[in-house]
């Protein structure tokens, strides 16, 4: 059965700093998901990874996938107010496409 | 565009009560997709339909039921409503490699 974990659940940082998000899943998957959720708001596609090694940056995120591993990193550099959000990575799960299984998401409060 | 609409956005349901909450796309694609939000939580899946006529179920279907009534819509029937089922609801569709997420309908059961 495939099981994500993300961590850091909490994540205060300071304007400026750099961090990253691991996001460790417990068995083999094809596709990895980023997604960033306002409070209130949906979800926002953030990046897609399909492939070991893959790299894929936007802004002051970027994204890796170790399928070797079953580890996908989220680093965020030079934080700014605006990326304060929830953040949650999806692996790919069985019977369907679609069947993304989640986790619990990391709460980012970037402070002045 | 409308991609995937939602209907309602807010409910406050009764312990018992049913109720069906509304999903359709716009995007053409086959597959669509269930899932709840609990507080603290990813999503989870409740049921999916790979294509018309079909539905499956996902990781918590009980006391959840599913209509797909044609290639754009998507229901899902709350028989009789606990306050186990407070949550917030998605509605998605999904075509290689992308999810699409609707906005969501935010369920109380008191």
């Amino acid at each position: 059965e495939l099981k994500v974990e993300q961590n850091p659940l909490f994540l205060s940082m300071q304007e400026g700093k750099n961090y990253t998000i691991y996001c460790n899943y417990s068995t083999t998957s094809d596709r990895l998901y980023w997604y960033r959720q306002d409070p209130g708001k949906s979800l926002e596609s953030l990046f897609v990874l399909l492939s070991n090694g893959a790299v894929k940056q936007e802004g002051r995120l970027m994204a890796s996938l170790d399928t070797k591993a079953r580890l996908s990193t989220l680093h965020i550099t030079a934080a700014v107010h605006d990326l304060s959000a929830t953040y949650f990575c999806a692996a790919g799960g069985g019977g369907s496409q679609g069947n993304l299984i989640f986790g619990k998401g990391t709460k980012l409060s970037v402070k002045p | 565009n409308a991609g995937v609409t939602q209907t309602p956005k807010f409910q406050v349901l009764k312990t018992g009560q049913s109720m069906t909450l509304q999903c359709a796309q716009d995007m053409n694609h086959n597959s669509m997709y269930w899932y709840r939000q609990d507080p603290g939580m990813g999503l989870r899946l409740i049921y999916y339909s790979a294509s018309e006529g079909t539905t499956d179920k996902g990781e918590v279907p009980n006391g959840y039921n599913v209509s797909r009534l044609n290639k754009r819509e998507f229901s899902l029937r709350l028989e009789s409503a606990a306050p186990s089922q407070t949550s917030v609801y998605f509605c998605a569709t999904f075509t290689v490699p992308e999810a699409f997420f609707g906005q969501g309908t935010r369920l109380t059961v008191v």
